[in-house]
């Protein structure tokens, strides 16, 4: 069984500095690329950042490009999202997603909350 | 940025009717659309992917159809739990960008 399990959020001032972790199981980690979606309370989905399986493709949204890093670890199955220099519009619910062959994503943790407020 | 457009914003229906969402994109994304449902609280969970292929273990009453940059999600015979919020998904180009949201509420 597919599984995603994030874990790292909690309440951060503002320009602090937060490191997210996905833990990935039951499928060959490595074999697929990964996503951070976020969700701020209330609002919509926003896509974030993506990885490709050998970390050879990498790409952010406008709105974190310069201040999150998207890395990963195969040998631990592992996903991460370090966040820098946080704002208050950074708050949010932060999904890793699955990227299917397809190009959707598949499968979703339950998500993290990140809170950024002084 | 392709921007996707979702209509409407919510709607209300009863069980057993038939529902139709749409979804827009600034510019052409072939079929590269995918159809997701959240439930409050909970994580987001594909329905179709590449605007018309129902994802595995998703009931036949849900549809997709669409290319270019017109596509239509559509819930032929509503059940009690089809009532979340319906998101749409560009994966022609990067950023990977959702439609704001249908709420699809009981009337």
């Amino acid at each position: 069984e597919v599984q995603l399990v994030e874990s790292g959020g909690g309440l951060v001032k503002p320009g602090g500095s937060l490191r997210l972790s996905c833990e990935a199981s039951g499928f060959s980690f490595s074999s697929y690329s990964m996503n951070w979606v976020r969700q701020a309370p209330g609002k919509g989905l926003e896509w974030v950042s993506y990885i490709s399986g050998s970390s050879g493709y990498i790409f952010y949204s406008d709105s974190v490009k310069g201040r999150f890093t998207i890395t990963r670890d195969n040998a631990r199955d592992s996903l991460y999202l370090q966040m820098n220099s946080l704002r208050a519009e950074d708050t949010a619910v932060y999904y890793c997603a699955r990227d299917a062959n397809t190009g959707s994503f598949d499968f979703w943790g339950q998500g993290t909350l990140v809170t950024v407020s002084s | 940025d392709i921007q996707m457009t979702q209509s409407p914003s919510s709607l209300s229906a009863s069980v057993g009717d038939r529902v139709t969402i749409t979804c827009r994109a600034s510019q052409s994304i072939s079929t590269y659309l995918n159809w997701y449902q959240q439930k409050p609280g909970k994580a987001p969970k594909l329905l179709i992917f590449a605007a018309s292929t129902l994802q595995s273990g998703v009931p036949s009453r849900f549809s997709g159809s669409g290319s270019g940059t017109d596509f239509t999600l559509t819930i032929s015979s509503l059940q009690p739990e089809d009532f979340a919020t319906y998101y749409c998904q560009q994966t022609y180009s990067t950023p990977r960008t959702f439609g704001q949201g249908t709420k699809l509420e009981i009337k």
